[in-house]
């Protein structure tokens, strides 16, 4: 069964520190999601990449936050420095080329910043 | 007004009792439907993608599309205890990025 593979699959780490989680899509699909879930904003879509390349990160806090895909089997999302309240549940969701189509999501990473 | 709305609940139902859940959304250029499953620490799991008006029906579950009234919903038949979980409604928005937008999600709970 095809899945996204997301690492690590939990991160403590303190304030001000670097954190980079990676994805791996599923074979085949063209375009990548990141979300960020919390109790208080639900899910929150951050970026997203068709074709590895950047079509919306207006979610994204840019001045801390940043997404890459160097290629079609790796897509990352790091913050740099760290904040508390960038503590949450990170997924990352692969599908194919259109929002007509399902997104399928990765297992996470359950982020905590000290 | 958000742009996908869900009723937080909680939602209880008895076991056996049909389950339903509601979303409704404000871009009438709208096409695609889907409906998620999220268990307490897990992750969304897709269960039913709808395009078209009307109902489509996959074992216990039904999706129904009311395109003009802006409306979806999912029917849970004979709820089970493990049915228990967030239901989270995400609706496409064709705008210069096209992407998915999720709702707020309902939380259902099926009591023995």
């Amino acid at each position: 069964d095809a899945r996204v593979t997301q690492t690590p699959r939990h991160k403590v780490t303190e304030m001000g520190q670097e954190v980079t989680m990676r994805c791996q899509p599923i074979l085949g699909h063209n375009t990548v999601f990141w979300y960020r879930q919390t109790m208080m904003q639900g899910l929150e879509l951050l970026a997203y990449f068709r074709n590895r390349a950047p079509l919306d990160d207006s979610g994204m806090p840019k001045d801390r936050f940043s997404a890459e895909m160097p290629d079609a089997t790796l897509a990352t999302l790091k913050i740099q420095p760290s904040e508390p309240r960038d503590s949450a549940v990170y997924f990352c969701a692969s599908g194919w080329d259109t929002s007509n189509q399902p997104q399928h999501f990765g297992d996470g990473t359950r982020l905590s910043i000290l | 007004q958000k742009e996908v709305e869900q009723n937080s609940g909680p939602l209880s139902v008895p076991e056996g009792a049909i389950a339903s859940l509601n979303c409704t959304y404000s871009d009438r250029g709208s096409q695609s439907f889907f409906w998620y499953r999220q268990y307490s620490g897990k992750s969304p799991e897709l269960i039913m993608s709808i395009y078209s008006n009307g109902d489509k029906e996959d074992g216990r579950f039904t999706a129904q599309l009311n395109k003009a009234s802006q409306y979806v919903s999912l029917l849970i038949r004979d709820s089970q205890p493990s049915d228990s979980a967030t239901y989270l409604c995400a609706v496409n928005k064709k705008t210069s990025y096209d992407k998915v937008i999720f709702g707020p999600g309902t939380s259902l709970s099926v009591i023995p």
